[in-house]
């Protein structure tokens, strides 16, 4: 089972700075099987990226994703108040057909 | 629009089983699986499994096999998961999902969870 690691475990920034979050894989993964989200307290997760690249709909361009392999990057070029929150990867692998999730990082106001 | 909601907040004992409820709309819900993720308190997100609405199959995630049972209701477009054998670190928020139109493989559609907790 692919295992996935998240880091930092917590990051703290102001508004305006740049957010970069990283998710790394113990196996290869494919990047067509690669989402993103972000979930605020009370609250579910909300899609932000999926295929590692592709924003899903009504998502700011602000956030993009990027990466292949074991390694991929979630940016937030511009960090606005509404973005303090946890981001989660998550993988689809196929053999047997299973859904991972990363352990999460904590985006928090400097 | 799609819409998933969930059944309300459940009190268990240890040892009793919980059975939440996910009512489906804005789609045909035999079209799409619909999955269960879990959330304990304070920590991450935990696949548990899907069903398809159209056949009924299932497949659950290993740590919950003889555990989880994934049902569906298609005359009222209603998935439902029961845990049975309840410990206190079943204590979560369960979720339904639903995966988009244009991947298999990404939760666009949530509920909006239901809290389960195990307390003697």
């Amino acid at each position: 089972e692919i295992v996935l690691t998240q880091s930092p475990g917590t990051l703290s920034l102001s508004p305006g700075e740049r957010a970069t979050l990283s998710c790394r894989a113990s196996q290869s993964v494919s990047s067509s099987y690669l989402a993103w989200y972000q979930q605020k307290p009370g609250q579910a997760p909300r899609l932000l990226i999926y295929g590692a690249s592709s924003r899903a709909t009504g998502i700011p361009d602000r956030f993009s994703g990027s990466g292949s392999g074991t390694d991929f990057t979630l940016t937030i070029s511009r960090l606005e108040p509404e973005d303090f929150a946890v981001y989660y990867c998550q993988q689809y692998g196929s053999s047997p057909p299973t859904y991972t999730f990363g352990q999460g990082t904590k985006l928090e106001i400097k | 629009q799609v819409q998933l909601v969930q059944s309300g907040a459940e009190v268990k004992k240890p040892g009793a089983s919980v059975k939440v409820s996910c009512k489906a709309s804005g789609y045909t819900f035999t079209g799409y699986y619909m999955h269960w993720v879990r959330q304990a308190p304070g920590q991450g997100l935990e696949w548990m499994g899907w069903i398809n609405p159209n056949s009924g199959g299932t497949n659950y995630a290993q740590k919950f096999q003889g555990w989880v049972t994934m049902t569906r209701d298609t005359s009222i477009s209603t998935a439902y998961m029961e845990l049975s054998r309840l410990r206190s670190d079943d204590t979560a928020v369960y979720y339904c999902a639903r995966v988009a139109e244009y991947s298999g493989y990404d939760f666009v559609y949530w509920g909006q969870g239901t809290l389960v907790t195990v307390s003697s």
